[in-house]
Parts: C-alpha cells; structure tokens; sequence
C-alpha cells in the first residue's frame, strides 16, 4: 500500500539556519503530494504541493520538489525562524481523495 | 473566509459519560473525515463520509460514532470515554470525485483537544 516516510524528529536548529526535513514515498502512479504544518495545540494546515514529477511547491519561503527518479518530496528553507517551530507533515494522494501521512517531524527553532 | 470549524476547542468530559464533538464547514466539500491524533504521533483516521456514505476504517472501535445530517456537518460520538480516548480530534474536508486525476488535498479544523477525567 502507500505509504510516507519523514526523518525522525525533533530537527532543532538555531534561528536563520537552513532546513531540510526529508521525506520519501511509496505509491504506484502519479500521487500528488503535500506538507503540512502543525502549529501547537491547533490543526493541520496547508503548507505547499506539487502534484507532477518535477514540479515545485513553495509557500511562506519553504519549498519541496517532486522527484519521482528517488521518490522524495524534502522540505526546505534557507532562513528558518522561531515562528516555524511546529510539526511538520508529509503527506500524498494518489487518486483516492484520501490523504496517506507521515507521522510528522518536530522542528524546534532557537533565537 | 470558507473553513472548517470545530466546536469546543476544549472538552473535558467524565470517564464513561458520553460525548459529543462538532464539526461544520462552509466549503461545500463532499468528503469529510475524523482523525484522532494523540500526542507526537501523525493523525490516525477513524472514519469519513463520502456524500452520505459512511466508511469506518477497520481498527476504529465502536465506541467511536459519527453522523452527517448534512453537507455541512458531522458530529463524532464517543459513547463509553475511557482514558485511553484523550486524544486531540481532527475534522478535515475535501473534494472528493471532482475529475479524473483529481488528488485534492485535505482541509483540517482547528481541532478539539479531549480531556478524560
């Protein structure tokens, strides 16, 4: 079946360092595929997608590239900030309006 | 703005009494899910309706109800609470069957956080 896989957490970084939290998938075909930020105590929200090979999903200075050659989908960000520190969740679709997540990455940023 | 709403935000409820949690959205989405999320481990599904048809994921207990009286909302039920159900709940939506290829993403409720006493 489809499955996500995320690094294990917690990513601690001090703040204005770069950010890579890797993800990799599993699934037949051509899934979309998503992060998803978790703010403390609040729900999941969109962060970025990409839904073909190739494709780059950018959003609030985060990005991630689709590459079906290695299956990965890692997030990225130059400069990471206090206020980025949340859960951090990978996420695909494969057609069956069912998303399919990883079981999330903490990332913890120091001032 | 459209959303997914979820009321309380908080609910302390007594070990065995049973307990109600609300979801409303103004998306118009067909799809609609409940996870169950407990602490630094990724949302587990409990169930969803597609339209009106419910699907209950294979591991949810039956102490775990859920109702869609309409589009709009979706309640979960939780008939018997025991400790082990302290969990936060997600409600999300999406759009289901809208074309070929289709693969929308989710769109979560702020979540109600459930304290068992």
């Amino acid at each position: 079946g489809d499955s996500v896989t995320q690094m294990e957490g917690p990513v601690t970084l001090s703040e204005e360092a770069f950010l890579t939290i890797n993800c990799t998938y599993t699934a037949t075909g051509y899934p979309s595929l998503f992060w998803y930020v978790q703010y403390p105590g609040e729900g999941l929200q969109l962060l970025l997608k990409a839904t073909k090979a190739d494709d780059k999903g950018s959003n609030k200075g985060f990005e991630a590239t689709y590459r079906k050659e290695t299956t990965s989908f890692h997030l990225e960000k130059g400069s990471v900030q206090v206020s980025d520190s949340a859960v951090y969740f990978c996420a695909l679709n494969r057609g069956s309006y069912i998303p399919t997540f990883g079981r999330g990455t903490s990332l913890i940023v120091h001032p | 703005d459209a959303m997914v709403i979820q009321n309380p935000r908080y609910q302390v409820t007594q070990f065995g009494k049973p307990v109600t949690l609300s979801c409303s959205q103004t998306l118009n989405h067909n799809v609609m899910y409940w996870y169950q999320q407990k602490s630094s481990q990724a949302p587990k599904l409990l169930f969803h309706y597609y339209d009106k048809d419910f699907n209950n994921e294979a591991d949810t207990p039956d102490n775990f109800q859920s109702r869609r009286p309409n589009t709009s909302f979706c309640f979960l039920d939780i008939r018997s609470p025991g400790l082990g159900d302290a969990a936060m709940y997600l409600c999300a939506t999406s759009r289901g069957g809208v074309g070929q290829g289709s693969r929308p993403e989710a769109f979560f409720g702020q979540g109600t956080r459930l304290t068992v006493v």
